[in-house]
C-alpha cells in the first residue's frame, strides 16, 4: 500500500521569501515517482515538478525545487521568491511501480502569501 | 486540444437525477483516469481507462456510477440517481501510459453540488 503524508494544512508566507511544504511517503515499490500539484481556487490541478526514486539530483522547475531524502521518504516542495500567484493548495502524489497508473495524493497544504 | 478539457464546469442536480460529466483528454494520451475530490481533501481515484479498456474501476464508489471511453478518446462519468454525499469535483486526467514516470495531466475539473 501506498500513502503520502502532509502534516502542514496551511502555510504563510511573505512575498519574495522562500517556503518549505512538507511530504511524506511510504511505498512498498522499489520504483516510483513523486509529484508536486498545484490547485488554484480554480480548481485545475497543475503539475509543478516530478522526482523518479532513482534519481541522484534533486528536481527542480524554475523557482520549484523538490528536496528529496530517499532513506528519510521525504519529498518536500521548495518555492524560492514567493509571489502573490503562488496562494494556491498544493498537493504531494506518487505513483508507484506496481500500481503505476495510479497516482496518490496526499491531504494538501493549502499556502498563503502575505504582500 | 492543449490540455484536458471537462464539462460541464459547474453542475446543480436535484437528489435523484441522473448527471453525465465529459472529459476530452490530450490529444494522443491513451491513460486516462477520474478522480473525486471532496471539499478540502486530496482527490480519490475512480477509474482507469487505458484507450477504450476500463482496466481498473474498483474506485467507484456505488453501482450507480459509470464511466465510458467508447473510441478511445472522449470519456463521460455518469452518476445515476445522484445523493447529496456525491457533492464533489470531478477531476478529469490523461498520460501518455502507464510508467510511474509518466506525468498526469488534470483539467479543470467539474463541480458537482447535489442538492
Amino acid at each position: 500500500a501506498q500513502k503520502i503524508t502532509q502534516t502542514q494544512p496551511g502555510m504563510f508566507v511573505q512575498e519574495k521569501e522562500a517556503v518549505t511544504l512538507d511530504c511524506t511517503y511510504d511505498t512498498s515499490d522499489q520504483s516510483y515517482g513523486l509529484f508536486w500539484y498545484k490547485q488554484p481556487s480554480s480548481g485545475e490541478m497543475i503539475f509543478l515538478i516530478y522526482q523518479g526514486s532513482y534519481d541522484e539530483q534533486n528536481a527542480t522547475e524554475g523557482r520549484y525545487s523538490l528536496n528529496f531524502q530517499k532513506a528519510r521518504k521525504s519529498a518536500n516542495l521548495v518555492i524560492s521568491a514567493s509571489q502573490l500567484g503562488d496562494s494556491a493548495m498544493y498537493f504531494c502524489a506518487m505513483r508507484g511501480m506496481d500500481s503505476s497508473y495510479k497516482l496518490i495524493f496526499g491531504s494538501g497544504t493549502r499556502l498563503l502569501v502575505r504582500p | 486540444g492543449a490540455g484536458v478539457s471537462q464539462s460541464p464546469r459547474y453542475k446543480v442536480a436535484k437528489r435523484g437525477q441522473d448527471v453525465a460529466l465529459r472529459c476530452d483528454p490530450i490529444s494522443g494520451h491513451v491513460s486516462l483516469f477520474w478522480y473525486q475530490q471532496a471539499l478540502g481533501q486530496g482527490p480519490e481515484f475512480l477509474t482507469y481507462f487505458q484507450n477504450e479498456a476500463q482496466l481498473d474501476k474498483s474506485g467507484l464508489p456505488s453501482d450507480r456510477f459509470f464511466a465510458e471511453r467508447p473510441e478511445g478518446s472522449v470519456s463521460t462519468l455518469k452518476i445515476q440517481r445522484t445523493q447529496q454525499e456525491d457533492s464533489a469535483v470531478y477531476l478529469c486526467a490523461s498520460s501518455t501510459g502507464t510508467a510511474y514516470g509518466n506525468t498526469i495531466y488534470f483539467g479543470e475539473g467539474s463541480w458537482l453540488t447535489v442538492v
